[in-house]
């Protein structure tokens, strides 16, 4: 299999807050993990691409003090959404490609995290 | 990556096959071309891709033009739970060397019983 989790599934906090959001592959090791964001009646938005051990590369246009990645593990990367106001209220994907597998053509993507920030 | 061109949405009746197109005039000879879809409110699921032959998985086929300007997507037999939105996307670079998947506005498919 190849099970992609995220946490929380979803978030409401205030405005100015700061607000985490986890990415595990539950069952295989990625080395390369994406985050995406989509608003009501769109398509999925690349906002970053995130290397283990190395820094995230970030799309044109996408803040990268504002939305701070991390990616500790071969199985964890860690969104956060800094001094969250109202605009960043959206739908988070991400995924995550396997190595070593043979299945590297891939992307397995998580649920989702839906925040709404007020 | 070169652009894809799809429908902007689609009917289904429930057991019948659906042909799902996409044009893809300018792409290269490296480019894969991906299937994804998404139910509503989850996240994007892998369907299948391919690159010069056709491709038949568990899920759906993959026909692809002989000059690969184009592209459909097979579902044999949709049922209610293929009522998704439809991405086809081409990606040439492999993801550990900076590949990546952008998503266009896909096909929205509705299957009626």
């Amino acid at each position: 299999g190849a099970v992609v989790s995220q946490h929380p599934s979803r978030v409401i906090c205030k405005s100015g807050t700061s607000v985490k959001i986890e990415c595990r592959s539950l069952d295989f090791q990625a080395t390369t993990m994406f985050w995406y964001r989509q608003f009501p009646k769109q398509s999925l938005m690349l906002m970053a691409t995130s290397n283990e051990g190395s820094k995230a590369t970030y799309e044109q246009g996408v803040e990268k003090d504002k939305f701070l990645i991390n990616h500790a593990s071969l199985t964890l990367s860690t969104l956060t959404v800094t001094s969250a106001h109202p605009e960043d209220s959206s739908f988070y994907i991400c995924s995550a490609t396997p190595w070593g597998r043979g299945d590297e053509e891939t992307q397995y993507f998580g649920p989702g995290t839906r925040l709404l920030v007020l | 990556d070169a652009k894809t061109t799809q429908p902007n949405s689609m009917e289904s009746n429930e057991e019948e096959p659906v042909h799902l197109p996409c044009n893809h005039s300018t792409i290269s000879g490296t480019d894969y071309i991906h299937w994804y879809r998404q139910l509503p409110s989850q996240g994007p699921e892998y369907v299948i891709h391919g690159l010069t032959s056709n491709v038949n998985n568990r899920m759906a086929s993959l026909a692809i033009a002989e000059d690969r300007k184009s592209s459909t997507l097979i579902l044999h037999r949709a049922t209610l739970r293929d009522a998704a939105v439809y991405y086809c996307i081409l990606r040439a670079v492999p993801y550990n060397q900076g590949g990546k998947l952008i998503f266009g506005q896909g096909t929205e498919l509705s299957v009626k019983p």
